[in-house]
């Protein structure tokens, strides 16, 4: 059971606006930055979001992050097809001499 | 282009060992350290633990103390991950990723912005 939760599941149709939650506590999120990854199906993850709000090159700004105390979230604007992916939060935790934790993930269906 | 090319699938019995290599090209291999993560069928990611092909210096995550080893070859760029005495549980596939980081005001950010493929290890009786 992950120390960062997510919702297990989310779903939107194209063109609509989703947002997925990612909640966490003072040792984590409440105390460090917040990275997001979106792993298609079969693949490898790939880095979609760092630093909370941060998008690296060549992600869409359809995507957008964000954080508030020990929460953060992901948004996906203009749904599309090539979306429908699982989602993961992640955070360092000061906790154990430090770690990465991932939240669950959230599999995202685009109906 | 900057990648990380892993090894390929094993299958192993439980109790054995296993060691992942990790070969990274298009970057200074020591500038930057190394992730692995691992994912069960089915299941999210978890983070292993993280070495510095600068200096060495290793984490490990909680779980894996005492099971894990993780070093480097500077001299091919390859990074390993031996876990030992493996159960059912630890099959997976296992990722390196590379620890990328940026610099705001003197203070750096961390996240892993380039993966490898992916190993998968079964471990069977």
């Amino acid at each position: 059971q992950s120390i960062v939760t997510q919702p297990p599941s989310a779903s939107g149709t194209p063109g609509q606006k989703v947002t997925i939650s990612c909640s966490g506590s003072d040792s984590n999120i409440g105390g460090h930055t917040v990275n997001w990854y979106q792993q298609l199906p079969g693949t490898a993850p790939k880095l979609l979001i760092f630093k909370n709000n941060q998008r690296p090159s060549g992600v869409p700004d359809r995507f957008s992050g964000s954080k508030s105390g020990t929460s953060a979230s992901l948004a996906i604007s203009g749904l599309q097809s090539e979306d429908e992916a699982d989602y993961y939060c992640a955070s360092w935790d000061a906790t154990l001499n430090g770690q990465w934790v991932f939240g669950g993930g959230t599999k995202l269906t685009v109906l | 282009q900057v990648q990380l090319l892993q090894s390929g699938a094993e299958v192993k019995k439980p109790g054995a060992s296993v060691k992942v290599s990790c070969k990274a090209s298009g970057y200074t291999f020591t500038t930057y350290g190394i992730n692995w993560v691992r994912q069960a069928p089915g299941q999210g990611l978890e983070w292993v633990g993280w070495i510095s092909p600068y200096n060495g210096n290793k984490n490990y995550g909680q779980k894996f103390k005492g099971r894990v080893t993780m070093t480097i070859d500077t001299s091919t760029s390859t990074a390993y991950m031996e876990l030992r005495s493996l159960g059912s549980d630890d099959t997976a596939v296992y990722y390196c990723a590379r620890e990328g980081y940026v610099d705001y005001d003197s203070f750096y950010y961390y996240f892993m912005d380039v993966w490898g493929k992916g190993t998968t290890v079964t471990v069977s009786s």
